[in-house]
């Protein structure tokens, strides 16, 4: 099946540690983008890639960084420097950037800080 | 980027008829109207998405006037399944990747 996979789906961290969240596609799309929902909230963009090898700062960005090293993978590591980081990590891809491209989200990874 | 406005939540009885109302004041030409669904502790999925008139879909149709800075998600009998959060995203689909999701509109269908 093709699709979008996210690991793990649930993440404990202890304050101060990094951590990777895992997002990878095999329906051979070029964009793919790592959003964060809080509770009873909408989804705010963290950091999207267009292409391999290259990729932008979204609305919140401070305390995370990514990686684009191949087309299928693109992780997040979520940084000691992020303030609030408990929240629900989503992953998501698109085809490019024609018309009529939905984006396809992954099932999400829970983050709770503790 | 265009921005949207959507009624917080809504709610509706099983088998009617609902229909969610998305602003779009400031839309750009190349823009185009797109809906997702999200239920509880899932990413969002697609539901439809136009440019302008009416498009109609297995799940869903969309209205959208001439003018463009509205558009209406039509959901026919709605179900408890139906149940989740809408939102309503404008966007170039031609390079402008920073589409925005708001707070979206919250359904709850009552039996």
């Amino acid at each position: 099946d093709g699709g979008i996979t996210q690991s793990p789906k649930y993440l404990f961290r202890k304050e101060g540690q990094n951590v990777t969240l895992s997002c990878e596609q095999n329906l051979n799309h070029d964009a793919m983008y790592w959003y964060r929902q809080d509770p009873g909230q909408g989804l705010r963009l963290i950091y999207y890639s267009q292409i391999v090898n290259d990729f932008q700062k979204g609305d919140i960005a401070e305390g995370y960084s990514v990686s684009r090293e191949k087309k299928e993978s693109f992780p997040l590591t979520v940084t000691s420097a992020q303030k609030n980081p408990t929240a629900f990590y989503l992953c998501a891809s698109r085809a490019g950037t024609s018309s009529y491209n939905e984006q396809f989200f992954g099932p999400g990874t829970r983050l709770t800080v503790l | 980027l265009a921005k949207t406005t959507q009624p917080i939540s809504m709610d509706s009885y099983e088998g009617q008829e609902v229909n969610i109302t998305c602003s779009h004041n400031n839309i750009a030409t190349n823009d185009y109207i797109t809906w997702y669904q999200q239920f509880p502790s899932q990413g969002p999925r697609f539901i439809i998405q136009g440019y302008k008139t009416k498009v109609t879909n297995e799940v869903a149709s969309l209205f959208i006037p001439a003018d463009r800075k509205s558009s209406t998600l039509s959901l026919p009998r709605v179900s408890l399944s139906d149940t989740a959060v809408y939102y309503c995203l404008v966007g170039d689909n031609f390079g402008n990747e920073k589409l925005t999701f708001g707070t979206g509109t919250r359904l709850t269908i009552i039996p």
